[in-house]
C-alpha cells in the first residue's frame, strides 16, 4: 500500500491530453514540493518533474506539472507512442522523515 | 556526467545476507543526500534506507529496521546497503539514487535481489 495515491492506469490516444493525479496527506504534499518520474519499460525511473512544475533540461515542454492542496497531477500534452510508460510522484513526507511514492501508474497509448 | 553502478544482487536463500554496492561517479557520493528505493514485481517505489550528506542520519523504513544497514566508503565513492535475514517480500529491483532538492534526481539501472528456497 503505498503512502501516495495514484489511479493505477490512464490512456489516450496519440496528440491528446491525459492528465494523472498523486493524492496525499498534509505532512507530505500537503507540506513539501513533488517530483514526478517517468519509467520506460525495463528501464529505471527518471526524473520528469521536479518542485512541482519544473522541467530538467531536455524533457519536452508537453509535460507539465501542478500542486493544489494535498493533490499533484502531471499532465501531458500532444500524447505520443514513446509516451508510454509508467509514471510515479514523489514527496518528502514530514511525519515519516521520509521520501515516499504513488504506487505508479501506466499509460498506455491507444 | 552522473553516473550510478549497482551490483551484488542475487538469488538468495531466506534467511540469507547480501551486500549491495552502488559506484558512484561524475560527483562525490559525500555531497549528496543518497538512498536505496526497491521496486517489487509489478508494484510501485518504495523507499528502503537513506543516508544524509553528512552521515550522521540514516533512515530505514519499517519493512527494513534491525535487517539493513546503509554506509558508505568516500574513498571508493560507494553507497552500500547489507541485507540480512531476508524474507520472500524482499524481493525486488533496489535502485541506488542521489538526492536534489529532497528527492531522486538520478537513479542507477538497479540490481535484482531475488528471495527464494
Amino acid at each position: 500500500q503505498s503512502v501516495l495515491t495514484q489511479p493505477p492506469s490512464a490512456s489516450g490516444t496519440p496528440g491528446q491530453r491525459v492528465t494523472i493525479s498523486c493524492s496525499g496527506t498534509s505532512s507530505n504534499i500537503g507540506t513539501n514540493t513533488v517530483h514526478w518520474y517517468q519509467q520506460l519499460p525495463g528501464t529505471a525511473p527518471k526524473l520528469l518533474i521536479y518542485n512541482n512544475n519544473q522541467r530538467p533540461s531536455g524533457v519536452p515542454d508537453r509535460f507539465s506539472g501542478s500542486k493544489s492542496g494535498t493533490s499533484a497531477s502531471l499532465a501531458i500534452s500532444g500524447l505520443q507512442s514513446e509516451d508510454e510508460a509508467d509514471y510515479h510522484c514523489a514527496a518528502w513526507d514530514d511525519s515519516l522523515n521520509g521520501q515516499v511514492f504513488g504506487g505508479g501508474t501506466k499509460l498506455t497509448v491507444l | 556526467q552522473v553516473q550510478l553502478v549497482e551490483s551484488g544482487g542475487a538469488l538468495v536463500k531466506p534467511g540469507g545476507s547480501l551486500r549491495l554496492s552502488c559506484a558512484a561517479s561524475g560527483f562525490t557520493i559525500s555531497d549528496y543526500f543518497m538512498s536505496w528505493i526497491r521496486q517489487a514485481p509489478g508494484k510501485g517505489l518504495e523507499g528502503v534506507s537513506h543516508i544524509t550528506s553528512s552521515g550522521s542520519t540514516k533512515y530505514y523504513a519499517d519493512s527494513a529496521k534491525g535487517r539493513f544497514t546503509i554506509s558508505r566508503d568516500k574513498a571508493k565513492n560507494s553507497l552500500y546497503l547489507q541485507m540480512n535475514s531476508l524474507r520472500a517480500d524482499d524481493t525486488a529491483i533496489y535502485y541506488c539514487a542521489r538526492h536534489w532538492k529532497g528527492l531522486p534526481d538520478y537513479w542507477g539501472h538497479g540490481t535484482l535481489v531475488t528471495v527464494s528456497s
